[in-house]
């Protein structure tokens, strides 16, 4: 799969603009799931995470929607910032599992 | 700060050898996990240990092995390095009680020449 480096998918923005990433997830089962931020030198850092009995959930400039019909999931963030700028993970958890299963990473690049 | 701690932060060995990674969980987590970033490969999961016990395997080498700790700290060893694992490993820790993020450390970064 794509992530961290060449070949992730990439959405550029500009600085007060609204951004929406996209995430897609393959297993119905999955009732867990969260969105982490992962710049570059580190380690991916938890956003928010959202279950599956709920369809939005807000936090601090972020929004995510879950879309069980489509297993869709998407992460807003409202008047980006150039410190936004990273590569963006949506991981999913297998209702009786303890892990994480990571999608692809989508590049937001956001500038000034 | 995810008060996740790794070291070393950068690694560099010749194929053949042997290395150890080390990870200090956030105070309190019980469980450790180990993923391995890689260019192609995007974030793996490893191996996830909960106080001390193996809970999980992922898709890790027979040439990788790991341990937790009484103190909870973890262990990566990674043997018989081949070019292909270069990498960044990440440690990440949770408290392993329902539903709860992963926090991850900033990783080391392996190089094999």
């Amino acid at each position: 799969g794509e992530n961290v480096g060449l070949h992730l998918p990439t959405l550029s923005v500009q600085e007060g603009d609204n951004s929406i990433i996209n995430c897609a997830y393959s297993n119905s089962a999955s009732d867990y799931f969260i969105w982490y931020k992962q710049e570059s030198g580190k380690g991916p850092q938890f956003i928010i995470d959202i279950r599956s009995n709920m369809d939005k959930r807000q936090g601090q400039r972020v929004t995510v929607l879950l879309n069980k019909t489509v297993k869709h999931l998407s992460l807003q963030i409202a008047a980006t910032q150039p410190g936004d700028s990273a590569v963006y993970f949506c991981a999913e958890n297998i209702k009786g599992y303890s892990t994480l299963t990571f999608g692809k990473g989508t590049m937001l690049l956001v500038s000034p | 700060d995810s008060g996740v701690t790794q070291t070393p932060k950068h690694l560099i060995t010749a194929t053949g050898q042997r290395v150890t990674l080390r990870c200090s969980p956030r105070s309190g987590d019980l469980s450790v996990y180990w993923y391995q970033q890689s260019l192609d490969q995007g974030l793996q999961f490893l191996i996830q240990y909960y106080n001390g016990e193996e809970r999980a395997k992922g898709n890790i080498l027979e040439r990788f092995s790991a341990q937790q700790f009484p103190d909870l700290h973890s262990e990566l060893n990674l043997s018989s390095l081949e070019l292909g694992d270069s990498a960044l490993y990440f440690c990440a820790s949770s408290s392993g009680q329902g539903r709860s993020p992963l926090h991850f450390g900033n990783g080391t970064r392996l190089t094999v020449t």
